[in-house]
This record gives C-alpha cells, structure tokens and sequence, in this order.
C-alpha cells in the first residue's frame, strides 16, 4: 500500500532556532500534500494545504511567516518551523494523497517536536 | 465545519462488544468519506472508505454507514478488542479538497 514518510519522528531543538520536517510520498505521487498539528488528547487541526509547484494554501490563524512550507517535486513537501518557541511544541503530521481526485489520504507518523 | 482544538469525547466498550463511533460531516455534495484511526503517538491509518453513492460499506469486523438524508457516518466495529482502543476520525472529500471534522472520538476498550 501507499506509504507516506515523515522525519524526523522527533526533534528537540533550542528557542529560536528553525526546524525543518520533510513529508515523502513513497510509492506514489502527490500534488497535494497537508500538514496537520495535533495538542495531546486532540483531534488534527490543518494548518495548510502544499500544492507542488505553488505556494501552499494557509488555514486561518496560521503564520505562512512562520510556518514555511514548500513542495518542490511531487514527492517531498516540507514543513519548516522558524525561529521556534516553546508553544511551538507539538505533534505535526503530514499526509499525501494519490492524484487521482477520489482516492484515501495517507498520513505520515508524525514528528514530535519539543522546543526548550 | 472543522473542529480545532477541541478536546476529544470518549467512548468506552467492554472487549467483545460491538462499538458505534458517529460523525456529523458538513457538505452535502461531498462525495467520498473515509474513517481513521489513530494510535497514541502515531499517524492516523486508513481503516474504511464509502462513496456518496452508496450507504453502506463493510469490511473485516467494521462496517461504515453513511446517511447523506442528515449528513451523518458512523463506524461500527464488531467484537471491539483491546488493540482497537484509539481515537477514530472521519474527513469527507468534495471537489478535490479534504476536511477534517467532527474532531474526533476516543474509543477505549475495557478488558
């Protein structure tokens, strides 16, 4: 079955500093990927929409500056947290699907990001 | 519309009982709905899928519902084992974009 990767599946890193978290599309290709942020004990909140080849499509409330996402190739999009803080600190999961239009979205495992 | 942020509902079975998880989607043209399921710590997997023309699915121990009257889904899981306790969530597909919704629903399993 298709099989999304996501890394790093966990991250420590100090205020300030940037991280970045790659979303692969192993077996197939994806023009549209999303990106997600979980708090403990609640559901997926969507932070935006990555569009290979354009920029990504941000929900209300959430910082492009901040969040920087982009997708080069039909199979990376990536998700880079800048000048991180410690509310930072959360669940992202990534997910992809197929290109055809009616097909099931694939999640990543997530990437546990802690900023100190 | 999409939940953000809020805090999961809880739904407790007995381990051989049957579970029902329910979900209220938001667009009535949407035409395709799948059903997650998410392990602590982990990613959601695929568990089941339905088209909007059909209203019912099954697959191995689960069956989907879909009522389009009163834009509702639900999961039954049958035999409920301890390995199916996780939080189950629905998204509704239309025109291409995908939503997430309901927020989600946290089933435990008691042995």
């Amino acid at each position: 079955g298709a099989v999304v990767s996501q890394h790093p599946s966990w991250v420590i890193c100090k205020s300030g500093t940037s991280v970045k978290i790659e979303c692969r599309s192993l077996d197939f290709q994806a023009t549209t990927m999303f990106w997600y942020r979980q708090f403990p004990k609640q559901s997926l909140m969507l932070m935006a929409t990555s569009n290979e080849g354009s920029k990504a499509t941000y929900e209300q409330g959430v910082e492009k500056d901040k969040f920087l996402i982009n997708h080069a190739s039909l199979t990376l999009s990536t998700l880079t947290v800048t000048s991180a803080h410690p509310e930072d600190s959360s669940f992202y999961i990534c997910s992809a699907r197929d290109q055809g239009r009616n097909s099931p979205l694939h999640f990543g495992n997530g990437t546990r990001l802690t900023v100190t | 519309g999409e939940s953000v942020g809020l805090h999961l509902p809880t739904l407790s079975v007995q381990e051989g009982d049957n579970s029902i998880i329910n979900c209220a989607y938001s667009n009535s043209a949407s035409d395709y709905f799948i059903w997650y399921k998410q392990e602590s710590g982990k990613g959601p997997q695929f568990i089941i899928d339905i088209r909007s023309n059909m209203d019912k699915r099954q697959g191995q121990r689960v069956t989907v519902l879909l009522n389009k009257t009163v834009k509702h889904l639900s999961l039954q899981i049958a035999a409920t084992q301890p390995g199916d306790s996780a939080v189950y969530f629905c998204a509704e597909i239309y025109a291409g974009n995908m939503l997430t919704f309901g927020g989600g629903t946290r089933l435990m399993v008691k042995p």
